[in-house]
C-alpha cells in the first residue's frame, strides 16, 4: 500500500538557518504530494503541493520538488524564522486510482530559536 | 470565505460513552473526510463521504460511523469509547479530486 516516510524530529535550528526535511514515499501509479504544517493547538494547513513528476511546489519561502526517480519530496527553506516553528507533515494522495484519502508521514517537529 | 468548521473544539468523555463530532465544509465542497490524529503521530484516514454516500473507509472498527447531510455537513460517531480513542479528530473538505482543506479539529479525551 501507499506510505510516506519522513525524517525523525525534533529539528532545532537557529534563525536564518537552512532547512531540509526529508520525505520519501511508496505508491502505485502517480500520486499527488503535499506538505502540511500544524502550529501548536491547531489543525493542518496546506503549505504546498505538487501533482506530477518534476513539479516544484512553493509557498512562504518553502519549496519541494516531486522527484519520481528517487520517490522523494524533500521540504526546503533558505532562511527559517521563529514563526516557522511547527510540525510538518508530508502526505500523498493516490488520485489516479480515484481514491483521494491522504496518507501522512509521522511528522517532523521544527523548533527555530532566535 | 469561511473555512472548514468543527464542533465542539474540546470534549471529555468516559469509557463506554458515545460521542458525536460535527463538521461543516467549505461552501461548494461536496466531499468530507475524517481523520484521527493520535498525539505524536500523523493523521489516519477514517472515512470519506461524497454526496451523502460513503466513498472510502480506513482501518477502523465498526464503533466508528459517519454520515453526510444534504447540506454536505457531516457527523462522526464513535460508540463504546476506549481510552485509545483519545485523539484530535480532523475534518477535511474538498472539491473531489482536488486539495483537501482541514478544519481546526476536535480534541477528544477519554477518561
Amino acid at each position: 500500500g501507499n506510505s510516506v516516510t519522513q525524517m525523525e524530529g525534533p529539528v532545532t535550528l537557529s534563525e536564518e538557518a537552512f532547512l531540509t526535511i526529508n520525505c520519501t514515499y511508496t505508491a502505485t501509479g502517480y500520486p499527488s504530494l503535499f506538505w502540511y504544517v500544524q502550529y501548536p493547538g491547531e489543525g493542518l494547513q496546506l503549505l504546498l503541493k505538487a501533482t506530477k513528476a518534476d513539479d516544484k511546489g512553493s509557498n512562504k519561502g518553502f519549496e519541494a520538488t516531486y522527484r519520481k526517480e528517487t520517490t522523494s519530496f524533500h521540504l526546503e527553506k533558505g532562511s527559517v524564522q521563529v514563526s516557522d516553528s511547527a510540525v510538518y507533515f508530508c502526505a500523498l494522495s493516490g488520485r489516479n486510482s480515484g481514491n483521494t484519502p491522504l496518507v501522512f508521514g509521522k511528522g517532523t517537529r521544527l523548533s527555530v530559536i532566535a | 470565505d469561511a473555512g472548514v468548521t468543527q464542533s465542539p473544539t474540546h470534549l471529555i468523555k468516559t469509557r463506554g460513552q458515545h460521542v458525536t463530532l460535527r463538521c461543516s465544509p467549505i461552501s461548494g465542497h461536496k466531499s468530507v473526510s475524517w481523520y484521527q490524529q493520535v498525539l505524536g503521530q500523523g493523521p489516519q484516514f477514517i472515512f470519506q463521504y461524497y454526496e451523502k454516500e460513503e466513498r472510502g473507509r480506513g482501518n477502523f472498527p465498526d464503533r466508528f460511523s459517519a454520515r453526510q447531510f444534504p447540506n454536505y455537513s457531516s457527523e462522526l460517531n464513535v460508540n463504546a469509547l476506549l481510552l485509545g480513542d483519545s485523539a484530535l479528530y480532523l475534518c477535511a473538505s474538498e472539491v473531489v479530486g482536488e486539495t483537501q482543506y482541514f478544519g481546526p479539529g476536535t480534541r477528544l479525551l477519554v477518561l
